[in-house]
């Protein structure tokens, strides 16, 4: 089956830095990649969607600038949290999907990566 | 908001017993899709219905879809201990390029 890896699985910063987390897919081309966040005992948000060699779709509410989606490559796509705060620490989940995992699993079947949580203290 | 609505919010059974979850939804849906998440996990996938089936099986899961109700359901028969997790659904709905998740329902299985 189509496998999503993210790194790191946790991590905790200080207030101020800025996080990067990556999200690859490893046995398939993602030609798309989907960012949500995960705030405690609540569902998952979208927060971008990002197409291999442009630029990310962000979600209402979600600050382009604070959240730097980059999708250089057709495997790898990498969120960074800039100058990140307390109200920031969630778990970050991305997920994966492309044209040859649509027709086998369906419209829609994307593959999720295991997750990151992020602390900022 | 295009996000689904779970019922119930938290679940909590014997070991043996079938546990039942509902999903509604507002929009047309191309299919509905069910995940499992273990506390501070990722999601897995464990089930997709197409909006013309009504009905589909995949071991202990049944799945139902009603697009008439906009609704779902998912049921988990004689529950293990190992389903403890919250179950999610997520829309694929017409227009959209992304998924929709519900509230979730936390389900705990008693031993």
């Amino acid at each position: 089956g189509a496998v999503v890896s993210q790194h790191p699985s946790w991590v905790i910063c200080k207030s101020g830095t800025s996080v990067k987390i990556e999200c690859r897919s490893l046995d398939f081309q993602a030609t798309t990649m989907f960012w949500y966040r995960q705030f405690p005992k609540q569902s998952l948000m979208l927060m971008a969607t990002s197409n291999e060699g442009s630029k990310a779709t962000y979600e209402q509410g979600v600050e382009k600038d604070k959240f730097l989606i980059n999708h250089a490559s057709l495997t790898l796509s990498t969120l960074t949290v800039t100058s990140a705060h307390p109200e920031d620490s969630s778990f970050y989940i991305c997920s994966a999907s492309s044209p040859e995992i649509t027709l086998v699993g369906g419209y829609g079947t994307q593959y999720f990566g295991p997750g990151t949580r992020l602390l900022v203290l | 908001s295009q996000q689904g609505e779970e019922d119930p919010q938290a679940l909590s059974i014997q070991e043996g017993e079938n546990a039942t979850m509902n999903c509604s939804y507002k929009t047309s849906i191309n299919n509905l899709q069910w995940y499992r998440q273990n506390s501070g996990r990722g999601l897995v996938h464990l089930i997709l219905i197409r909006s013309n089936e009504r009905e589909k099986h995949s071991g202990r899961l049944r799945v139902t879809l009603d697009t008439s109700k906009k609704s779902s359901s998912l049921l988990i028969t004689a529950s293990r201990a190992a389903d403890t997790a919250s179950y999610f659904c997520a829309t694929d709905q017409t227009g959209a390029n992304n998924l929709f998740f519900g509230t979730g329902t936390r389900l705990t299985v008693i031993p």
